[in-house]
């Protein structure tokens, strides 16, 4: 139990263009999601919470119009990346804390993104 | 959340027990201390996570010392599946968010 699925798991897309990321909780919901990025060999840094049916919140450092983040269901986040470009590669990771506590934070596969 | 110091890497040997340390010295009272691993370029997947006990589960031992200070993370008979990047995060209930520091990546040789 407590899967998150992460949807796609890679995608590559030219510049200037946008990009939608999902991340589903199958089994559980969730009003709070969480979106992650992680650059080569480097460890995961967290961008932005996002809550069900409110706005997310960003971390310091992240532009909100460049990910516009919408947690429209209790089981469904995405991240949209607005115009993209190559320096946006990355690997884009999503996460969530079922209920009950036992199982901690369940992340997703990861969706690797390269910009060209 | 509080800072976690861990080793950047180390090897173990197939079948032998891995202990990995970790230092939590500015740990709060209500945060948990949290493992997590990630094999390369997959999510991180939980491990295990405990408060003040020493916790066992199908995958690790999680010893917390008496002034939960530090923490060691045991995996009992290490794969070569158990290759991995292991971070040590310390948290509270009360506050959603994870912090990843480096991590320690954990090298299993035959």
């Amino acid at each position: 139990g407590a899967v998150v699925s992460q949807h796609p798991s890679r995608v590559i897309c030219k510049s200037g263009t946008s990009v939608k990321i999902e991340c589903r909780s199958l089994d559980f919901q969730a009003t709070t999601m969480f979106w992650y990025r992680q650059f080569p060999k480097q460890s995961l840094m967290l961008m932005a919470t996002s809550n069900e049916g409110s706005k997310a919140t960003y971390e310091q450092g992240v532009e909100k119009d460049k990910f516009l983040i919408n947690h429209a269901s209790l089981t469904l986040s995405t991240l949209t990346v607005t115009s993209a470009h190559p320096e946006d590669s990355s690997f884009y990771i999503c996460s969530a804390r079922p209920p009950g506590f036992i199982y901690g934070y369940t992340f997703g596969s990861g969706t690797r993104l390269t910009v060209v | 959340d509080a800072k976690t110091t861990q080793p950047t890497s180390m090897d173990c040997a197939e079948g032998r027990a891995a202990n990995l340390p970790c230092n939590h010295s500015t740990i709060s009272g209500n945060e948990y201390v949290y493992w997590y691993r990630q094999i390369h370029s997959q999510g991180p997947q939980y491990i295990i996570h405990g408060l003040k006990n020493n916790e066992t589960n199908e995958m690790a031992s999680l010893i917390i010392t008496e002034d939960r200070k530090s923490s060691t993370l045991i995996l009992p008979h290490a794969t070569l599946r158990d290759t991995a990047v292991y971070y040590c995060i310390v948290s509270s209930t009360g506050d959603y968010k994870l912090s990843f520091g480096a991590g320690t990546t954990v090298t299993v040789r035959a």
